[in-house]
């Protein structure tokens, strides 16, 4: 079956600390990966992508991730996050057949002061 | 350039109503896509149309529910006799002609009393 896992499903963590969040996903999903992040009652804003090349991908807001095709992983990471970092974060992956994303549950970024 | 449209941005249906939900795809974007979250959940694929077509609608609950992508005007996704495990948001998504990238619209939440 097509699954993305995300490991965690809240992440607490104190300002300017780093952050990791974990992603997996499934062999039968295209190596297209997303990860999209989602503040309260708003839509999805994309993070970052990976869709071929360099397996680091660098993103907005300092965020970058990396693909590991041996572990099928997409993890995101921040050196040193943001009380504005408080939010959703989704990791996503284009199904086999190119046509809709799968998505993870969710892992939720609580920064505390 | 505006971004993906959705409206309304809030809904409110009594059991056995109809809920019509609109999404306007960015501009020179022809494929549309309507995903649904589930409070505390992840985002699931719904339906994937064309202009005038309906590529896949793998997600679609087999009953009430209905969509379409005319040739003018924007995306309308109907539910019909709506129960309140119908109160979710609905996530509308476009993208352009081998785009892998997928634009989302701020969706709209519905409550179902």
């Amino acid at each position: 079956a097509q699954s993305v896992t995300q490991l965690d499903s809240q992440v607490p963590v104190f300002e300017e600390a780093p952050v990791e969040l974990r992603c997996n996903y499934s062999s039968s999903v295209s190596v297209y990966l997303f990860w999209y992040v989602q503040y309260p009652n708003q839509g999805l804003q994309l993070l970052l992508k990976y869709l071929s090349g360099s397996t680091l991908v660098k993103g907005i807001n300092g965020f970058e991730a990396e693909f590991n095709k041996s572990q099928t992983s997409f993890h995101l990471r921040k050196p040193s996050v943001h009380i504005s970092d408080t939010a959703e974060y989704f990791c996503a992956a284009l199904s086999g057949g190119y046509n809709k994303l799968i998505f993870g549950a969710g892992t939720r970024l609580a920064v505390h002061p | 350039n505006a971004g993906v449209m959705q409206n309304p941005r809030h809904l409110v249906r009594r059991r056995g109503q109809e809920a019509r939900l609109r999404c306007s795809p960015m501009k020179g974007h022809s494929h549309v896509y309507w995903y649904r979250q589930l409070p505390e959940e992840g985002l699931k694929f719904m339906v994937y149309l064309q202009k005038e077509n309906i590529i896949d609608e793998s997600g679609m609950p087999k009953e009430r529910f209905s969509a379409e992508f005319p040739k003018e005007g924007p995306s309308i996704l109907r539910i019909q006799q709506v129960v309140r495990g119908d109160s979710a948001a609905y996530f509308c998504a476009s993208s352009g002609t081998g785009n892998n990238e997928q634009f989302f619209g701020p969706g709209t939440r519905l409550t179902v009393l």
